[in-house]
């Protein structure tokens, strides 16, 4: 498949290790957040999301959290796997408009 | 159940031809948005439609329209291609009482030479 990204930021963490990816977004007042992953030829792929009224949200390996004061947002992943590897994808969206999209991040897991 | 389905998954076109891409939506979801992908960037939205109609347009030209069908599927159509157009070009589908639930197809990928 064609890469998604090819100047995007990266982090490389090794296999087993946790991985946090940072994202600010630009709409203060965006009351819905997802994160996205994104693999070579396929589409954006639903991992969690988190509304405005909520500061954490956890999912399985997976915790979002939600800084409103800063306007960032962070996915944490536990025990980082090969299979994580991807482009991941901050969304951000006000009253269920269109989503607003962060630049991404390139995650690299060795082994 | 299939998921969104996007057809062509490749295409080149010459600038200046008009282009149709088609999206079916996930089934059950009735709103269908496009985006637009760069290489190396995230989606842009370009339009959602609900019941037939554009519902939502973001910073794109009139080149740019669509259609959806009373069964749901999309189509998008871009006029006058220009070499920027090239990208991957995305649909998601969603239910419009239910927000958020966007799923994503995998895209077209479009080369315009």
């Amino acid at each position: 498949g064609e890469s998604v990204g090819l100047h995007l930021p990266t982090l490389s963490v090794q296999e087993g290790d946790n991985s946090i990816i940072n994202c600010a977004y630009s709409n203060s007042a965006s009351d819905y957040f997802i994160w996205y992953k994104q693999e070579s030829g396929k589409g954006p792929q639903f991992i969690i999301d988190i509304r405005s009224n909520m500061d954490k949200r956890q999912g399985q390996r997976v915790t979002v959290l939600l800084n409103k004061t800063v306007k960032h947002l962070s996915l944490q992943i536990a025990a980082t796997q090969p299979g994580d590897s991807a482009v991941y994808f901050c969304a951000e969206t006000e009253n269920t408009d269109k989503l607003i999209f962060g630049t991404g991040t390139r995650l690299q897991v060795f082994p | 159940d299939a998921g969104v389905t996007q057809s062509p998954t490749h295409l080149i076109k010459t600038r200046g031809q008009q282009v149709t891409l088609r999206c079916s939506p996930k089934s059950g979801h009735d709103t269908v948005s496009w985006y637009q992908q760069a290489l190396g960037q995230g989606p842009q939205f370009i339009f959602q439609y609900y019941e037939e109609e554009e519902r939502q347009r973001g910073n794109f030209p009139d080149r740019f329209s669509g259609h959806q069908f009373p069964n749901y599927s999309s189509e998008l159509n871009v006029n006058a291609l220009l070499l920027g157009d090239s990208a991957l070009y995305l649909c998601a589908s969603s239910l419009d009482v239910l927000p958020g639930g966007y799923t994503f197809g995998s895209g077209t990928r479009l080369t315009v030479v």
